[in-house]
């Protein structure tokens, strides 16, 4: 039972126009939330996060949204560069209970097109 | 130069034989983590160190045991390696007190035949 869904295995998007990849969650415990990003042969890197308690942020051309209410989040990557061709993973924390670690989504491939 | 390192890169072993893969982090983190990643159901975590003492299981522990032989190790082990437990394996780390930005090695692909 997917707590973290990521519902698009694969994105599209030509060069200089804007990414916009998807993340829903189910889990109301989940108080932070990040992107990665993964190369092949490579361990996913950190790419922006959100506190539950905010509602954007962002860094340079990447820009995270989120929505409690929706329970939805989104990041948008502007201009897109080919360099972002990469699988994209969202992941969460949840708070308290002492438990760690994170709750990934299956990841978006995202494939920017010259 | 890696923060985070992950030996083997890749291993192919039978069924039935004991496996250790290791990870080291020069970062000196508290927390250390293991994940697997199989191929379209993203990472999943198997066990998680809040220091060398304090060791946890994870949401897929089973048939899986690991050790925390310093702040800057901790290995996963198969015991009897079995062929469902072929995947790509991520060990990752973070400071305690910080918000979660776990850093991650670059996996060991593991098959089992």
């Amino acid at each position: 039972d997917q707590q973290v869904k990521q519902n698009s295995p694969s994105l599209s998007v030509q060069e200089g126009r804007i990414s916009i990849l998807n993340c829903d969650y189910t889990n109301s415990m989940f108080d932070y939330f990040l992107w990665y990003k993964k190369y092949p042969a490579e361990g996913p890197t950190f790419l922006i996060s959100i506190s539950s308690i905010k509602d954007k942020n962002e860094d340079g051309r990447f820009t995270v949204f989120l929505n409690k209410s929706a329970k939805h989040l989104s990041l948008h990557i502007v201009p897109s560069q080919p360099g972002d061709s990469a699988v994209y993973f969202c992941a969460a924390r949840r708070s308290g209970g002492g438990a760690d670690g994170l709750t990934f989504g299956k990841g978006t491939h995202l494939i920017i097109q010259p | 130069d890696a923060d985070v390192t992950q030996t083997p890169r890749n291993r192919i072993t039978k069924t039935g034989k004991r496996i250790m893969l290791e990870c080291s982090q020069t970062k000196g983190h508290d927390r250390m983590y293991w994940y697997r990643q199989d191929p379209g159901l993203g990472l999943r975590l198997i066990y998680y160190s809040f220091d060398v003492k304090d060791i946890n299981k994870g949401e897929i522990s089973d048939g899986y045991s690991v050790s925390r032989q310093a702040q800057a190790k901790f290995s996963l082990s198969l015991e009897s390696a079995i062929p469902n437990q072929t995947a790509l394996y991520f060990c990752a780390s973070r400071p305690s007190g910080s918000t979660d930005t776990q850093y991650f090695g670059p996996g060991t692909r593991l098959t089992v035949l």
